[in-house]
């Protein structure tokens, strides 16, 4: 079993839609979560990260976590065009610099 | 501009032809690392270095060396590729917080 598993995907959605993306892992020990976007022929880059349970919202983005069922999400909203990009969620456990990623969901935001 | 900067970006090689794919960034971070993108799997981490002459392996590190002999260069050494390490390689240095800065990525064919 990996360590991190995130839905595969590949999603479509209609622009202005709700992209809703999901990860679990097994580590109970994963402190500190984030989600990298990743575009087609790029390196990924970071989104969001946080390191408690809860919600946390920057502009359209809204990173979720519930450290008791060891699942976290990310929702788009009002998604658009330029949101189409690989995401990947990823955890570590904070007493080194050594991250776990997950496999990726690609999403496409149709116009 | 912050950057990590890894070349070739594209390559083609042969079997056991040794090669070697450089990275450099210009952050001072001291945390440097090497993976490998493939689909279905995920970023691996394949070797990682703490600082200079620090280095050790991460999850996916045979066939590949490393070296460290100044901070911001972190080149990624193959001695005799196998077709197996066909995939997409990420050069990413760590800042202060854990977020990882991604190079553009360097796409290696191994026939």
């Amino acid at each position: 079993q990996k360590e991190v598993e995130q839905d595969p995907g590949p999603l479509s959605v209609p622009e202005g839609a709700i992209v809703s993306l999901n990860c679990t892992y097994s580590n109970s020990a994963f402190q500190y979560f984030m989600w990298y976007r990743q575009y087609s022929r790029k390196g990924p880059e970071l989104l969001m990260y946080t390191y408690s349970s809860g919600n946390k919202e920057d502009g359209r983005f809204t990173a979720q976590v519930d450290k008791s069922s060891k699942y976290i999400s990310l929702f788009i909203r009002d998604s658009q065009p330029s949101d189409s990009a690989t995401y990947l969620c990823a955890m570590s456990e904070g007493n080194d610099y050594k991250l776990s990623f997950g496999a990726g969901t690609t999403v496409t935001v149709r116009a | 501009e912050a950057q990590v900067t890894q070349n070739p970006r594209y390559l083609i090689t042969v079997t056991g032809k040794k090669l070697t794919v450089t990275c450099s960034q210009n952050m001072n971070h001291e945390y440097m690392s090497w993976y490998r993108q493939d689909p279905g799997l995920g970023l691996r981490q394949i070797y990682y270095s703490m600082n200079v002459e620090v280095t050790d392996k991460g999850d996916v590190p045979e066939g590949y060396k490393v070296s460290r002999k100044e901070k911001r260069n972190f080149p990624l050494i193959l001695e005799s590729p196998s077709p197996n390490q066909t995939s997409l390689y990420f050069c990413a240095s760590t800042g202060a917080t854990g977020e990882l800065f991604f190079g553009e990525g360097s796409r290696l064919t191994v026939l």
